[in-house]
């Protein structure tokens, strides 16, 4: 069975630009969540997504936005990058609704902003 | 606001070495208890969960960890570490009532298992 799946892997972006990744669950996997992943602030969480809504939003600027296919997959984009947006970008999957089921990681997409 | 805390930054143990690692959260409700854990190149990946019941939960690779409501803990255990078990690990709690997913991450416990 696939994983979840992020692409792409690296990213390097300037000061002002947008960015958008995106994220494959796993096969069957309808709950979709982003956390952003630094050295200073460690795992914070973005966005969770289930059957095309967003269910919940954590406390980023609204420069970063998401949503989700009716196939499960996600983007999420991030406009007028800033460099504290350099990150780890992590998305995960989960059967149901996340707070029910386990949540299993994608590699991540490595965003850099100079 | 809800946070959960990791005492140990950085563990350093030989091989056979018994293993725990704190966690504990500030939420006075009903909570579900993750840990996760990242070896080196890897995806973050389930250890255990804690929803309800025997408050001894057992995971994989031979992991437990117990909850213990009153002092708001989760803490992990392994009896002996293998070199292998070098990782990161992340303990993380989701508040039942809060009917989403977000999880709530401590700041991670990086620990290196010696040969």
């Amino acid at each position: 069975k696939a994983g979840v799946t992020q692409t792409p892997r690296y990213l390097i972006k300037t000061r002002g630009q947008q960015v958008t990744l995106s994220c494959s669950p796993i096969s069957g996997h309808r709950s979709v969540s982003w956390y952003q992943q630094t050295p200073g602030q460690g795992l914070q969480f973005l966005f969770e997504y289930f059957s095309e809504t967003q269910r919940n939003k954590g406390n980023f600027p609204g420069r970063f936005s998401g949503r989700q296919f009716s196939n499960s997959r996600s983007e999420m984009n991030v406009s007028t990058l800033e460099l504290g947006d350099s990150a780890l970008y992590l998305c995960a999957s989960s059967k149901e609704m996340a707070y029910n089921s386990p949540l299993h990681f994608g590699n991540g997409t490595r965003l850099t902003v100079t | 606001a809800q946070s959960v805390s990791q005492h140990n930054h950085h563990v350093i143990l030989s091989e056979a070495a018994s293993l725990e690692l704190g966690c504990n959260y500030s939420y006075g409700g009903t909570v579900n208890l993750f840990w996760y854990v990242q070896y080196p190149g890897q995806h973050l990946q389930l250890l255990l969960k804690y929803f309800s019941g025997d408050p001894l939960v057992k995971g994989i690779k031979g992991f437990e960890a117990e909850f213990i409501k009153s002092k708001f803990s989760f803490n992990l255990r392994k009896p002996s570490v293998q070199w292998s078990d070098t990782a990161e690990y992340f303990c993380a709690v989701n508040p039942a009532s809060s009917n989403t997913g977000k999880l709530i991450f401590g700041q991670g416990t990086t620990l290196q298992v010696k040969p």
